[in-house]
């Protein structure tokens, strides 16, 4: 696969439990955000989003956390599953467009079984 | 439903030789396409962008350029390939007119390896 996420942090859970993957965005006057989830040797694909008029929206087994005041996004898996395991990344998106997305670096997932 | 093909998967290629990478959507028309290049530790970088045929836009100065022949094939091309062009280059689309407010649909990125 390829090799994007050598030096990325990594965040370690047992199946089962919880994770928390945690995103610090930029520009303040991003109002639109996605995460998204990048198995090895594929693209990424979308999880989540979450406009900033929202503090919280929830998928199967996924939930988006947003504190504007921060800065802050983050990504709550529920009973995480081997096949969980990936490079989770956010995206933020300023008022100048999809064209103007700002990619994170990204988490790497790893789930114990 | 959409999909997106991107090929090859991955490339191994001399320096100063030529590239050509080839990314089609199906199922949609007149998407904005996207090339981007994700190198390791890091986050996406976007390198050009296309609203329609023979509609490029460029973000960053480089040995690359893209076009557009079709309505839903775009191309990342470069007449002589650089040592520093090596990386993960993944090809992407969302829907037009949705605004920002719109998810972007990956494929599956091809591997470059320039020696």
């Amino acid at each position: 696969g390829e090799s994007v996420g050598l030096h990325l942090p990594t965040l370690s859970v047992q199946e089962g439990d919880n994770s928390i993957i945690n995103c610090a965005y930029s520009n303040s006057a991003s109002d639109y955000f996605i995460w998204y989830k990048q198995e090895s040797g594929k693209g990424p694909q979308f999880i989540i989003d979450i406009r900033s008029n929202m503090d919280k929206r929830q998928g199967q087994r996924v939930t988006v956390l947003l504190n504007k005041t921060v800065k802050h996004l983050s990504l709550q898996i529920a009973a995480t599953q081997p096949g969980d395991s990936a490079v989770y990344f956010c995206a933020e998106i300023p008022p100048g467009g999809g064209f103007k997305t700002i990619f994170g670096a990204g988490t790497r997932l790893f789930v114990k079984a | 439903s959409q999909t997106i093909h991107q090929w090859p998967a991955t490339l191994v290629q001399p320096v100063g030789s030529p590239l050509s990478l080839e990314c089609t959507v199906e199922g949609t028309s007149n998407p904005n396409l996207y090339w981007y290049r994700q190198a390791a530790g890091r986050g996406l970088q976007l390198l050009f962008y296309s609203v329609g045929i023979g509609q490029i836009s460029s973000e960053v100065p480089q040995n690359l350029s893209a076009s557009r022949p079709q309505d839903r094939q775009f191309i990342l091309s470069s007449k002589k390939l650089l040592l520093s062009d090596s990386g993960f280059y993944l090809c992407a689309w969302s829907v037009p007119g949705a605004g920002r407010f719109a998810e972007a649909f990956f494929g599956q990125g091809t591997r470059l390896t320039v020696v």
